[in-house]
């Protein structure tokens, strides 16, 4: 089983600022397979990013993933208001799909 | 409209079984993937089971191996998950989830819809 680490727990910045989110990967992730949710507080996640880099229908030009092997990153390039929740990373590259535990976004 | 509503949770005892449904709707069920995630109360994500189009391929998390078991039935646009053996670590909410498709493909393990959630509460 492929077992996700993602840094920081917590992020704690202000509007406007950029997000750096990172995940890491006990093994190399094949072919990229690599997403991140997005979850707030009383709702089902929503998928952000697939495929390392790939946005999702509808998700803003600001929201941007990169990586691959073992090292992921999602970067928010200017933090809305609406943007601070909890992220999660998840690997679908095996059979057995995994999910880092998360990174909560904060306001500062 | 894609919409996924889970039914079946609740209140159970340590080693008791319980049988988890969900409806589907708004798109052509037999022609997609699905799966079962949970989230523990306050915890994060924690992926459970998938099941392919046709049920050829299904796969588990190590922790629910052999105690759960994930089927769907496509005449009936349900997919369903039985648990038996349930432990006070199972005490989650249960998300029924349908596979994120782009315009040209779709990505088994991923997840572009989820249902609202049911509470398992495994307790005495």
């Amino acid at each position: 089983e492929i077992v996700l680490t993602q840094s920081p727990g917590t992020l704690s910045l202000s509007p406007g600022e950029r997000a750096t989110l990172s995940c890491r990967a006990s093994q190399s992730v094949s072919s990229s397979y690599l997403a991140w949710y997005q979850q707030k507080p009383g709702q089902a996640p929503r998928l952000l990013i697939y495929g390392a880099s790939s946005r999702a229908t509808g998700i803003p030009d600001r929201f941007s993933g990169s990586g691959s092997g073992t090292d992921f990153t999602l970067t928010i390039s200017r933090l809305e208001p609406e943007d601070f929740a909890v992220y999660y990373c998840q690997q679908y590259g095996s059979s057995r799909y995994t999910f880092g535990q998360g990174t909560k976004l904060e306001i500062k | 409209e894609v919409q996924l509503v889970e039914s079946g949770g609740g209140l159970v005892k340590p080693g008791g079984s319980l049988r988890l449904s969900c409806a589907a709707s708004g798109f052509t069920f037999s022609s997609y993937s699905m799966n079962w995630v949970r989230q523990a109360p306050g915890k994060g994500l924690e992926w459970v089971s998938s099941i392919s189009s046709s049920s050829s391929y299904i796969y588990y998390a190590d922790s629910v191996k052999g105690r759960f078991t994930i089927s769907r039935d496509n005449a009936k646009n349900s997919l369903y998950l039985q648990m038996n053996s349930l432990r006070a670590e199972d005490t989650a909410v249960y998300y029924c989830a349908r596979v994120f498709c782009s315009s040209t493909s779709c990505y088994a393990g991923t997840v572009g819809y989820w249902g609202q959630g049911t509470l398992v509460t495994v307790s005495s």
